[in-house]
């Protein structure tokens, strides 16, 4: 069983509008979250970091965590064409080493 | 800006020969990673290193093996090459962060094909 999941579907909206991503885990004593994104052809990015249970928002992006149902969220708001991109979705179960998801596809329409 | 420099962003190699994939960081981070990236499986982890001299296997070590002779460099082997590690492999360095690793540096990937 995989341990980190996320719906690896496209998801397409039109520019301006909100995307949302999310991801299951299932190790509960995992500790941090992360999302990176990657462009294609490129290697991933961080763009948000989340240890503690709600949300955390920077600029358009808002991660949030919710460790009694284990899942982890990524919101943007005001999609721009330049967040087409693959999200992807990192745990940290309490080692060095994180275990990602397989990532999901974001299309923001011009 | 942190920097992650791999030897090789694309290679060409043949069934049985030893590949060697180096990278290399300039933020004196303790860990490195090695990682492969196929499709619609994502990033797996191969080997990891926490510190000099320092290794651990991660989820798919078989057929790999790697170096840390230096803090800054980190190089990943593969003893006899084959077809089923026809891969993009990324490399990734990065501090602790207050609950486990912080954040990873990507280094721009190495394509590899094995004919």
């Amino acid at each position: 069983q995989k341990e980190v999941e996320q719906n690896s579907g496209p998801l397409s909206v039109p520019e301006g509008a909100i995307a949302s991503r999310n991801c299951t885990y299932s190790d509960r004593g995992s500790q941090s979250f992360f999302w990176y994104r990657q462009y294609s052809g490129k290697s991933p990015e961080l763009i948000m970091f989340i240890y503690s249970n709600g949300d955390k928002e920077d600029g358009r992006f808002t991660a949030q965590l919710n460790k009694a149902s284990q899942y982890v969220s990524l919101l943007i708001r005001d999609s721009q064409p330049s967040d087409s991109a693959t999200y992807l979705c990192a745990v940290n179960p309490g080692t060095y080493k994180y275990i990602f998801g397989t990532g999901t596809r974001l299309k923001v329409l011009a | 800006d942190v920097k992650v420099t791999q030897s090789s962003r694309y290679l060409v190699k043949r069934t049985g020969e030893k590949v060697f994939l180096e990278c290399v960081q300039d933020m004196d981070h303790e860990n490195m990673f090695w990682y492969r990236q196929d499709p619609g499986l994502g990033l797996r982890l191969i080997y990891f290193s926490y510190d000099v001299k320092m290794k651990e296997k991660g989820d798919i070590p078989e057929g790999y093996s790697v170096s840390r002779e230096k803090k800054e460099r980190f190089s990943l082997i593969l003893e006899s090459a084959s077809t089923n590690q026809t891969s993009m492999y990324l490399c990734a360095s990065g501090l602790p962060g207050p609950r486990g690793p912080g954040e990873l540096f990507f280094g721009e990937g190495s394509r590899l094909t094995v004919l």
